[in-house]
């Protein structure tokens, strides 16, 4: 099955700065990754997803990035908030999805 | 509003005694999965449903049981609960594809003592 692979764990930003979430994927056949944000007591929640026919997609602050070739994809959030504080996830595979390990984001205000 | 829901939110059982968390949803997805979320260790599949009686095993399954007889619902059975099983649940659905978003529960806080 897909093996994910998600870096790194944590990330401490200060309010403003970029952050950058990368995640690895085993499986070619792999087309649709998504990005899912966890605040603290809620459930998942998708917040950007990419499919395998393009490389970049952006909406407002946060875009996502697909390398096929090297099998990575990243989430790319700009001027940090503090509300952005949550733990994300990524996900990779073909039917069922296969998460990362979670990255907390700890935004200083 | 469509939604997927989890019953109990919070459950605290002994070591041993039957219990199920139900899992149902109204958007009339085909595939159902119940993840597992430890810290560090991220979301973890138990088990997954791509229809109506069919079923198979995650990456974790050891201890729990399903069965997907409707539908909408998707119950998750552990038949002798093991303090090792304390974890917060959740139960996910998804149309049938490969390309579409993932409807999480709000979640099952289980403790086993």
């Amino acid at each position: 099955g897909e093996n994910v692979e998600q870096h790194p764990s944590t990330l401490s930003v200060q309010e403003g700065d970029s952050a950058v979430i990368k995640c690895t994927y085993s499986d070619s056949a792999s087309n649709y990754f998504p990005w899912y944000k966890q605040e603290l007591g809620k459930r998942p929640q998708l917040i950007i997803d990419i499919r395998s026919n393009v490389g970049e997609k952006k909406d407002q602050r946060i875009a996502v990035t697909l390398n096929k070739t090297a099998k990575h994809f990243s989430l790319h959030i700009t001027e940090t908030q503090p509300e952005d504080s949550a733990v994300y996830f990524c996900a990779g595979g073909s039917y069922i999805p296969t998460f990362g390990r979670g990255t907390s984001l700890i935004v200083h205000p | 509003e469509a939604q997927v829901t989890q019953n109990p939110r919070y459950l605290i059982t002994v070591t041993g005694k039957k219990l199920t968390v139900t899992c149902s949803q109204n958007m009339n997805h085909e595939y159902m999965s119940w993840y597992r979320q430890d810290p560090g260790l991220g979301l973890r599949q138990i088990y997954y449903s791509m229809n109506v009686e069919v079923t198979d095993k995650g990456d974790v399954p050891e201890g729990y049981k399903v069965s997907r007889k409707e539908k909408r619902n998707f119950p998750l059975i552990l038949e002798s609960p093991s303090p090792n099983q304390t974890s917060l649940y959740f139960c996910a659905s998804r149309q049938e594809g490969r390309r579409t978003e993932a409807f999480f529960g709000q979640g099952t806080r289980l403790t086993v003592v």
